[in-house]
């Protein structure tokens, strides 16, 4: 059972254009969001975040949106950079659940 | 300021064995939690410890068990090691707070033969 839903395992995006990444979630009672990026070869690294009760956070060329009615949120890369190339994983927590809740991940390629 | 530290960062272990993964943390992070990502997986949350006690825990079994020290660092114990537990164990600390980020280190690769 699949709490946190990312159903696009790769995006290719032309390097300068922006570059869109989604992310479903089922259980309602997640209340904070969060995006972290992975490398290859090294841990995950913290993004950017968002609470249930905003529906936008914005930090430099990254914005995280978040649909509560939809269970959804994406995270927005703009412009993309080749340095954007990496594995993009959206968690969630909350609900008196221990721990983050991961994705498998969205393979985002910057093609020159 | 120190990040994440982990070791080791490989390891080959047999079906049957016990194995133990060694985590530093951030300076100034009192949290620590482990994580671990199968292949093509994200990060499954282990356990979490707060003032070396347990204070949150995933869906796994007894077999894996964990210390925190006074320090702030941490381990990871596996007993009677399955093929299945062959994954990328991650560490992460954190300032303890619900919304603190969790600041990983670059993992474990374990393999059980």
């Amino acid at each position: 059972d699949q709490q946190v839903k990312q159903n696009s395992p790769s995006l290719s995006v032309q390097e300068g254009r922006i570059s869109i990444l989604n992310c479903d979630y089922t259980n309602s009672m997640f209340d904070y969001f969060l995006w972290y990026k992975k490398y290859p070869a090294e841990g995950p690294t913290f993004l950017i975040s968002i609470s249930s009760i905003k529906d936008k956070n914005e930090d430099g060329r990254f914005t995280v949106f978040l649909n509560k009615s939809a269970k959804h949120l994406s995270l927005h890369i703009v412009p993309s950079q080749p340095g954007d190339s990496a594995v993009y994983f959206c968690a969630a927590i909350g609900g008196g659940a221990d721990g983050l809740t991961f994705g498998k991940g969205t393979h985002l390629i910057i093609q020159p | 300021e120190t990040g994440v530290t982990q070791s080791p960062t490989h390891l080959i272990k047999t079906r049957g064995q016990q194995v133990t993964l060694r985590c530093s943390s951030q300076s100034g992070h009192n949290t620590v939690s482990w994580y671990q990502q199968a292949l093509g997986q994200g990060p499954q949350f282990i356990f979490q410890y707060y003032r070396e006690e347990e204070n949150g825990r995933g869906n796994f079994p007894p077999r894996f068990s964990g210390l925190q020290f006074p320090n702030y660092s941490s381990e990871l114990n596996v007993n009677a090691l399955e093929l299945d537990d062959s994954a990328l164990y991650l560490c992460a600390s954190s300032k303890g707070s619900y919304n603190s980020p969790l600041h990983f280190g670059n993992g474990t690769r374990l393999t059980v033969t």
